[in-house]
Parts: C-alpha cells; sequence; structure tokens
C-alpha cells in the first residue's frame, strides 16, 4: 500500500547533538512537508519542497535543516541550534494537481531532549 | 494571510450524544477548508473538505460541517458519537490564489467521549 513511512517513532537525543528524522513516500508525489506540533498549538510548517533539489523555509525554520534529492525523500535535520526541540513531528506530501493541498501524514516522529 | 481560531480546546461528551466542533477562520480571499482527526500518537487523517459546491460537507466516520461564509466558520458536527470518536480534531484553512498557499492548522480540539 502507498504511504509515508517516518523513522525512528521514537528519539531521544542528548542536547547539543543533531539528529535526523527519515520521512520516505511511494505516493508519487511531489510536494513534502514538515511541521512541528506541540500541545496546545496545533501544526507548525517548519520546511516545505514542492520538487526535488528546491525546499523552502516555513514559519519555524531556524535550527532545523532539510534536503530533497530524491523525490521519495525528504529528510529533517535537528540541529543543537533549535532551542526547543522536543516535539512531535510529521511529515506530509501533496498529490500533483490537486490545487487543494489535501496532505497525507505519516504516523509522526517524537523526539525527547533529555 | 489566513487563521484559524478553534474555540473549545476540549470537549467533553457522552457516548450516543450529538456534538459540534467550532471553526472559525479570517481571510481576505476565497479559501478551501479541512477538518482532520488525529488518534493519539498518530499522524493526521483528513475527515472532509469543503473545496466548493454544497456548503454541507459529508466526510468519513459519519462527520460533517457546514461552511457558512457570512459567519466565517466551518463547524464539524456528529448526530451520535463513539467512544472510538475520541480524538484531536484540528481545523485548517487555505487561501486561494496564485503561488503557493500555505495551510493554516487551527490549535485543535480535544474530544472525549464517555460512556
Amino acid at each position: 500500500d502507498g504511504g509515508i513511512t517516518q523513522s525512528p517513532k521514537y528519539l531521544f537525543r542528548k542536547e547539543g547533538q543533531n539528529v535526523t528524522l527519515s520521512c520516505e513516500q511511494n505516493l508519487n508525489h511531489d510536494a513534502m512537508y514538515w511541521y512541528r506540533q506541540d500541545p496546545g498549538q496545533g501544526l507548525r510548517l517548519i520546511y516545505y519542497s514542492q520538487i526535488v533539489n528546491d525546499f523552502q523555509k516555513g514559519d519555524i525554520a531556524e535550527g532545523y535543516s532539510v534536503s530533497r534529492e530524491k523525490k521519495e525523500s525528504f529528510p529533517l535535520t535537528v540541529t543543537s541550534a533549535q532551542k526547543n526541540p522536543t516535539a512531535f513531528y510529521l511529515c506530509a506530501s501533496v498529490a500533483p494537481g490537486t490545487g487543494a493541498n489535501v496532505l497525507t501524514f505519516g504516523a509522526g516522529s517524537r523526539l525527547t531532549v533529555l | 494571510a489566513q487563521s484559524v481560531t478553534q474555540l473549545d480546546s476540549q470537549v467533553p461528551v457522552f457516548e450516543e450524544a450529538p456534538v459540534e466542533l467550532r471553526c472559525n477562520y479570517s481571510s481576505s480571499v476565497s479559501v478551501y477548508l479541512f477538518w482532520y482527526v488525529q488518534y493519539p500518537n498518530q499522524g493526521l487523517q483528513l475527515l472532509l473538505k469543503y473545496l466548493s459546491g454544497s456548503t454541507l460537507v459529508k466526510g468519513i466516520n459519519g462527520f460533517e460541517a457546514e461552511f457558512n461564509k457570512s459567519q466565517t466558520s466551518f463547524h464539524l458536527r456528529k448526530p451520535s458519537v463513539h467512544i472510538s470518536d475520541t480524538a484531536e480534531y484540528f481545523c485548517a484553512v487555505t487561501g486561494l490564489g496564485g503561488g503557493y498557499n500555505k495551510l493554516i492548522f487551527g490549535a485543535g480540539t480535544r474530544l472525549a467521549v464517555h460512556p
């Protein structure tokens, strides 16, 4: 079945360490997104990519980095510059030509900084 | 720019009772509207969407929502809830127009269905 796979589901990190969250999709979607979810704040956009080798900052990009070398993959790196990285991270994608931003989400990765 | 306000952070309800989750939006342009559901420790799943046409939109799991342009609202309703409907519900909006239009999410409403 087609879908979005995020890994790992749970991740613990010490302060000062970088960590990379994986997002892979087999839906043949062009556009991919990373959101951060904190309790009571909804979802906030970190980065998005509408095409391979191109990506744009979202609302809270500071302390994060991404790459889009393949259509299927959009990894997110949480760097040591991110001051409060403990959160639930969601990857999503949009089918081409929908024009309506109907997002398909992965199951999420929960990052905890110790 | 668009914004979304979900008026209730938590809604407790008894099983088989009706429920309404409220959502108001603001936008200077025409919009598309969405409701997503999130079960614990999972991603979001699309419940329903309004793109155009009939203002009453039916979705999965017996949910429906009504787009009210004059009141800038998109409230979600279900006539009889089940324990399995316990989840967090997010309203979202995106503006129409040229270029990339970002999807803006509300803060979420936690629906707790009690036996």
